[in-house]
């Protein structure tokens, strides 16, 4: 398996507040995707990285802020937290082939 | 731009009938093309991906697809359904950098 780690993998945070979820590979892929899940929306690109330093926005950015300064580092952070906010955020890399794989998610609830 | 219909968000089949889960794409260069599950609580696992080299994918658990470029699809199929098949299915799209999701089928299994 592709070594790609999500943490925390639970969250409850209250609305206003901060929140950076962090994803991390061991594998020195060049892409990185967060994705959040929702009932009946599937999931949803918001941001992706395709290298140190450059990212792009994907469907449902608004909210949200990547960094990456580490080619194994991709943080997504909400910077005041809301409710629509809560949701389970999937990252992902991609591989040659081309090949997606995901991690385990993070469960994010904002109360 | 891109997109997946999944036609059908909840599907039923009894156990031993014939799985067919649909999925109608829009892509404005040849497609990669992927099929995903989740079970509950989980986070998602690649049953097959069409790259191009045949239109009859084969794939894990039993399932297989066809690409039809004529009907932009790519059904799912499994000839006879287990109740180990209960779970979410996802069908996704990727150009050169970004990869679509259709909103998901929920199949169940009726024993």
């Amino acid at each position: 398996d592709a070594g790609i780690t999500q943490s925390p993998r639970h969250k409850v945070t209250e609305t206003g507040t901060p929140v950076t979820l962090r994803c991390h590979q061991t594998e020195n892929h060049r892409y990185m995707y967060w994705y959040r899940q929702d009932p009946g929306h599937g999931l949803r690109l918001i941001h992706y990285s395709y290298g140190v330093k450059d990212t792009d926005k994907g469907e449902v950015s608004d909210g949200y802020s990547v960094s990456r300064s580490k080619t194994e580092d991709f943080l997504l952070t909400l910077e005041s937290a809301t409710s629509s906010q809560t949701s389970v955020y999937f990252c992902a890399i991609r591989s040659t082939g081309p090949s997606y794989t995901f991690g385990s998610g993070t469960r994010l609830t904002v109360v | 731009a891109q997109s997946v219909t999944q036609l059908g968000s909840h599907v039923s089949v009894s156990e031993g009938a014939l799985v067919l889960l649909r999925c109608n794409y829009s892509s404005s260069v040849p497609p990669y093309l992927f099929w995903y599950v989740q079970y509950p609580n989980q986070g998602l696992q690649l049953l097959l991906k069409y790259t191009s080299a045949a239109t009859l994918v084969k794939g894990i658990n039993g399932f297989e697809a066809e690409f039809k470029k004529s009907e932009t699809s790519f059904h799912l199929t499994k000839p006879s359904a287990h109740m180990s098949d209960a779970a979410e299915y996802f069908c996704a799209v990727s150009e050169p950098e970004k990869l679509t999701f259709g909103t998901g089928t929920r199949l169940t299994i009726i024993p």
